[in-house]
């Protein structure tokens, strides 16, 4: 079974600077995708990011970038120029790439993002 | 671009009643995804059907079933609820099932009495 670990549960960054959430996960699989996923306070879940294990290089979205480290298993979210609508709980996530069957997300418990002025 | 519908988005029901929840895909998603947060806790994965069949079972009680029927769309249906399955409700929708992304519903938040 996998496993997600973020061991931040809350963290706080000033409006325009930069913040990194860590995220590191335990499988014996090889191949299989991570995310990031945003929960603003309507508790919408938002896809923020995704990254392909196969890829070696790391996934960007405009502010939103991953520092993705294959063999020590951690997935880390960068956002950089922080803004106010940023705030929100943000989940890493992880999806096994199977026999062609549907898979499942392995959510971590979240950390708690506060970008204040 | 259309987005995963759920409904209803609130639902209030009595200890021992049946709650219906409904998803509506993304249009040419064949893939749908059941979970559920509890207060303070991340997402649970429930079920899953691909191309209107079961193709995996989380940690869903015995109380609960759904289904995916021939238009894609799908439904939860929760009995005998109890209190502590008060919680959001996600559905979830993906295309071709494996190996794609997620895009989640605004969720059903279910208050049991």
């Amino acid at each position: 079974a996998q496993t997600v670990t973020q061991s931040q549960p809350e963290m706080s960054v000033q409006e325009a600077e930069t913040v990194t959430l860590s995220c590191t996960y335990d499988t014996s699989e090889n191949n299989y995708y991570l995310f990031w996923y945003k929960q603003p306070p309507s508790r919408q879940m938002i896809l923020v990011i995704r990254q392909e294990a196969y890829k070696q290089q790391n996934a960007t979205e405009n502010r939103f970038s991953v520092n993705f480290q294959k063999a020590a298993k951690s997935f880390s979210l960068k956002i950089s120029d922080s803004q106010l609508g940023d705030t929100a709980m943000y989940f890493c996530a992880f999806m096994s790439v199977g026999d062609g069957t549907a898979s499942k997300l392995t959510f971590g418990t979240g950390t708690r993002l506060q970008v204040t002025l | 671009a259309a987005g995963v519908i759920q409904s209803p988005r609130h639902l209030i029901k009595e200890k021992r009643e049946t709650a219906t929840l409904k998803c509506y895909p993304i249009p040419r998603h064949d893939t749908v995804y059941w979970y559920q947060q509890g207060p303070g806790q991340d997402p649970q994965f429930l079920i899953s059907f691909y191309e209107k069949m079961q193709s995996d079972k989380g940690s869903i009680p015995d109380r609960f079933s759904a289904q995916q029927f021939s238009d894609y769309h799908s439904e939860l249906n929760m009995s005998s609820l109890e209190l502590g399955d008060s919680a959001l409700y996600f559905c979830a929708s993906s295309f071709l099932g494996r190996a794609d992304t997620q895009y989640f519903g605004p969720g059903t938040r279910l208050t049991v009495l």
